[in-house]
């Protein structure tokens, strides 16, 4: 079946360094992956799109990787900040659906 | 903030009851898909409506059912309500231009907390 992986351990890091986050995946073809930011008792909050033919997207301070190779993507927040705290969702989908899969999400903790 | 809003915010059920939640999606959306979230757990998909239709579902039974409304607004309906459905319960709204999926961004409204007892 369909599995898409997260870190499920917290991850804490100091104030202004690179946090980076993994999102595996199995028995699964996405054309789309997604990232969202949660942060408690609210709804997920858009990020990042990148798609299958797309190897990194960037936006501000993030950065994703997608490698289908791998069957990985791989998402980067520079210059870490205490507000960048949160639970941090990818999400795929396979072209010609409107299903999207989320994993389970990674919480990251930024120290100041 | 995203312009998607839901309600309740909170509701307390009776197991066997039913329930309707409601949603309202963001202003030029079409689409809107309903999530159930558990505690600790990422969304999963319950169903998404556009135009009015059910346009995919995800592995729910049939005692969760919806409607998409001509302003796009929704209805989340769950009967005969179980234990197990005591979760978050999130819409997000989306734009489908047509054609092949595209990848398109959802935006999540703050979702309705559902305890059953």
């Amino acid at each position: 079946s369909q599995k898409i992986e997260q870190n499920s351990e917290a991850l804490n890091i100091q104030e202004g360094k690179t946090a980076t986050l993994t999102c595996n995946y199995t028995n699964y073809s996405p054309a789309y992956l997604q990232w969202y930011r949660q942060d408690p008792g609210r709804g997920p909050v858009f990020l990042l799109l990148i798609r299958e033919n797309e190897k990194e997207k960037r936006k501000e301070r993030l950065k994703v990787t997608f490698d289908t190779t791998l069957k990985q993507s791989l998402f980067h927040i520079t210059a870490s900040q205490p507000a960048d705290s949160a639970t941090y969702l990818c999400a795929l989908s396979s072209s010609g659906t409107y299903k999207y899969i989320f994993g389970t999400g990674t919480r990251l903790k930024v120290l100041a | 903030e995203t312009g998607v809003t839901q309600s309740p915010t909170h509701l307390i059920k009776t197991r066997g009851q039913q329930v309707t939640l409601r949603c309202s999606s963001q202003s030029g959306h079409n689409t809107v898909s309903w999530y159930q979230q558990a505690l600790g757990q990422g969304p999963q998909f319950i169903f998404q409506y556009y135009r009015e239709e059910e346009n995919g579902r995800g592995n729910f039974p049939p005692r969760f059912s919806g409607l998409q409304f001509p302003n796009y607004s929704s209805e989340l309906n769950v009967n005969a309500l179980e234990l197990d459905d005591s979760a978050l319960y999130l819409c997000a709204s989306s734009l489908y231009r047509g054609g092949l999926a595209e990848g398109y961004e959802q935006y999540f409204g703050p979702g309705t907390r559902l305890t059953v007892t």
